[in-house]
């Protein structure tokens, strides 16, 4: 079945580590994104990659990196230098070509819950 | 002002009540619009897109009034299945393919 893999779904974290959360997708979709949702607040963009080898930063870049070497894959590392990292990260994806409107559906992956302890 | 402004809620109706959410949005610009329902602890999922002249699935309508810059969504004949987050999500102007979240309406459907 086509779809999104996010890996893992619960992780913890020392403060000061480095962690690396998975995103695969089989949908063949050009773009891809992470985004970061806590308690009260809607779903903030993190990064988002139009096309391999190219992203670029959303709202809340900051502490985070990523990487887009292969269309299906698009891994989101936390890094020591995010403040506030617990939060649930979800990653999606869609058919969305740059510069097109209403290219639509967000296609999500099912979530990784990450704590910092 | 936020980009897209949800009431929380919670909203609590009994089984087969008709319930309606309104979701505001500020950019005038903004072409595309969702409603995503959301489950404790889950990952969002399309609900329906909204349509300029309005359009339907089954129990859910959703309407689109662009003068006013908000978008509804009714559901009839309530379901304790529909007890969920509802989500407006509006794209971005000349971002590409990038959206703004409301922070959603939390219903909860009681037997």
């Amino acid at each position: 079945d086509g779809g999104i893999t996010q890996s893992p779904k619960y992780l913890f974290r020392k403060e000061g580590q480095n962690v690396t959360l998975s995103c695969e997708q089989n949908l063949n979709h050009d773009a891809m994104y992470w985004y970061r949702q806590d308690p009260g607040q809607g779903l903030r963009l993190i990064y988002y990659s139009q096309i391999v080898n190219d992203f670029q930063k959303g709202d809340i870049a900051e502490g985070y990196s990523v990487s887009r070497e292969k269309k299906e894959s698009f891994p989101l590392t936390v890094t020591s230098a995010q403040k506030n990292p617990t939060a649930f990260y979800l990653c999606a994806s869609s058919i969305g070509i740059a510069g097109a409107v209403g290219t639509g559906e967000l296609f999500f992956g099912e979530g990784s819950r990450l704590t910092v302890l | 002002r936020k980009e897209v402004e949800q009431d929380p809620g919670p909203f609590n109706v009994p089984e087969g009540a008709t319930v309606a959410f309104n979701c505001t949005y500020s950019n005038s610009a903004s072409q595309s619009f969702f409603w995503y329902r959301q489950d404790c602890r889950k990952e969002p999922k399309l609900l329906m897109s909204v349509y300029s002249s309005g359009n339907e699935d089954g129990r859910f309508t959703a309407q689109l009034n662009r003068a006013s810059q908000y978008i509804s969504l009714l559901i009839r004949d309530s379901k304790l299945s529909d007890s969920a987050t509802y989500l407006c999500v509006v794209n971005r102007p000349n971002t590409g393919n990038q959206f703004y979240f409301g922070t959603g309406t939390s219903l909860t459907v009681i037997p």
